[in-house]
């Protein structure tokens, strides 16, 4: 049930956007973003609902479309302290558990 | 508010020892998430608790691997015997999905080290 990222790995200059998918083979009912800086804990960025629904804060937004069972990752403008890896966590209806991709590894350079 | 609290951070033993890792979710939180994080298997559930009670254990890896919560502010993972094999981060993460978001907050984590 883990869902598949891609890509793995991004290497970005500042101000570069990135998108990174996010797919299952499972209906879901949520969608969610996390990062994680190396050495810390993954850190909840944003959630998106079954309703095709987008969102975004800053630079950083996504969309989720639930017939695909798919999911974006948009950064746009890309900073420094946007690099870590970002992880998507999938739900499927009547479940509050997450399953977590592999992970993309975005790197932004001066 | 505090975290989620977990501890120890660092933990260093030797293959055949029991290893027990502690976990405070956050107050009002009645979910509880322990993860497995790893370079080659990444990040992956263990179990989890809903208002206490074990939901989904399947991804506990073997009985070697146990986890208890007692009470809605305590949770506990232990592993008897620890394998090198066992090395990994592991995540203890609350959450509160009557909130409607079922986000959820994940605590430092515990380095595990199996000599």
């Amino acid at each position: 049930q883990q869902p598949v990222q891609s890509p793995q790995a991004v290497i970005l200059r500042e101000g570069e956007d990135a998108v990174i998918n996010c797919s299952s083979s499972k209906a879901l009912y949520s969608v969610h973003w996390y990062r994680q800086k190396h050495g810390e804990a993954p850190v909840f960025l944003m959630i998106l609902l079954k309703g095709g629904e987008q969102k975004g804060h800053d630079k950083i937004s996504a969309s989720f479309n639930e017939k695909k069972q798919q999911s974006s990752l948009y950064l746009t403008a890309s900073q420094l302290s946007y690099s870590g890896t970002y992880f998507c966590g999938t739900e499927g209806a009547g479940a509050n558990n997450l399953f977590f991709g592999t992970g993309t590894r975005l790197t932004v350079i001066p | 508010d505090a975290g989620v609290i977990q501890s120890p951070r660092h933990e260093v033993t030797e293959m055949g020892q029991e290893v027990t890792l502690r976990c405070k979710p956050i107050s009002g939180h009645n979910s509880l998430f322990w993860y497995r994080q790893t370079m080659m298997r990444g990040l992956e559930l263990l179990i989890y608790f809903n208002n206490n009670v074990p939901i989904d254990d399947s991804g506990m890896p073997e009985d070697r691997f146990s986890a208890k919560m007692p009470n809605a502010s305590f949770s506990t993972l232990k592993i008897q015997p620890s394998e090198p094999r066992d090395s990994a981060v592991y995540f203890c993460a609350s959450s509160f999905p009557g909130s409607g978001t079922d986000t959820q907050y994940f605590g430092p984590g515990t380095r595990l080290t199996v000599l």
